[in-house]
């Protein structure tokens, strides 16, 4: 079965820093999905990357898939206290597949 | 706005006392999802439904059951919680056309006394 390895697992920043938060997997990944969950809440979708090489980004967030689609970079230019939050990625098992698996999430603090 | 809606925000029940709990959606999504999630681990998927196929993993407990009775509701059944069944229980939808995001509701955060 595919697992997603989250690195860092936590990760305390000074407001304004720029910071990476890495997502790699063990089978080559189908659909690779960025979410947010702040504490107690529910999962907010990010942005999704398919093809190899793929970058996206949303306003100060930018997240891309290697050209071997078994890694993705989710990076944060500037952060504010904003973007504090958990970050979990999540992939397409089987390419195709409605279900989701999901990495273990990296804590972000942001301090002012 | 269009939205997933679960409800309540917080349950408390007994150990062993049947626990309901819902959620709504008014995408008009055809796929929807039960998840569990425990203190600092990934949202693990316990059974989904596309429109009324019910789709079961194939390690979810058989004390936990669900329903789908129409388009916009579902609902999560816990026959007999145990002290491990405490967690964070997520609900989310999709479109079922191939790579598209889940959109979440805020979760039901269960205990057990």
């Amino acid at each position: 079965s595919q697992e997603l390895e989250q690195s860092p697992q936590s990760l305390i920043v000074q407001e304004g820093k720029n910071l990476t938060i890495n997502c790699t997997s063990s089978k080559t990944l189908y659909g690779l999905y960025w979410y947010k969950q702040k504490y107690g809440e529910g999962l907010i979708f990010l942005m999704m990357l398919q093809k190899g090489g793929e970058e996206k980004s949303h306003e100060k967030i930018t997240a891309k898939l290697d050209e071997k689609k078994q890694q993705s970079s989710l990076h944060i230019t500037a952060s504010q206290p904003s973007h504090a939050g958990i970050y979990l990625c999540g992939a397409d098992p089987q390419g195709g597949s409605e279900k989701l698996v999901f990495g273990k999430g990296t804590k972000l603090t942001v301090n002012p | 706005d269009a939205m997933v809606i679960q409800n309540p925000r917080y349950q408390v029940t007994q150990f062993g006392k049947p626990v309901t709990l819902s959620c709504s959606q008014t995408l008009n999504h055809n796929v929807m999802y039960w998840y569990q999630q425990k203190s600092s681990q990934a949202p693990k998927l316990l059974f989904h439904y596309y429109d009324k196929d019910f789709n079961n993993e194939a390690d979810t407990p058989d004390n936990f059951q669900s329903r789908r009775p129409n388009t916009s509701f579902c609902f999560l059944d816990i026959r007999s919680p145990g002290l491990g069944d405490a967690a964070m229980y997520l609900c989310a939808t999709s479109r079922w056309e191939g790579n598209q995001p889940q959109h979440f509701g805020d979760g039901t955060r269960l205990s057990i006394l």
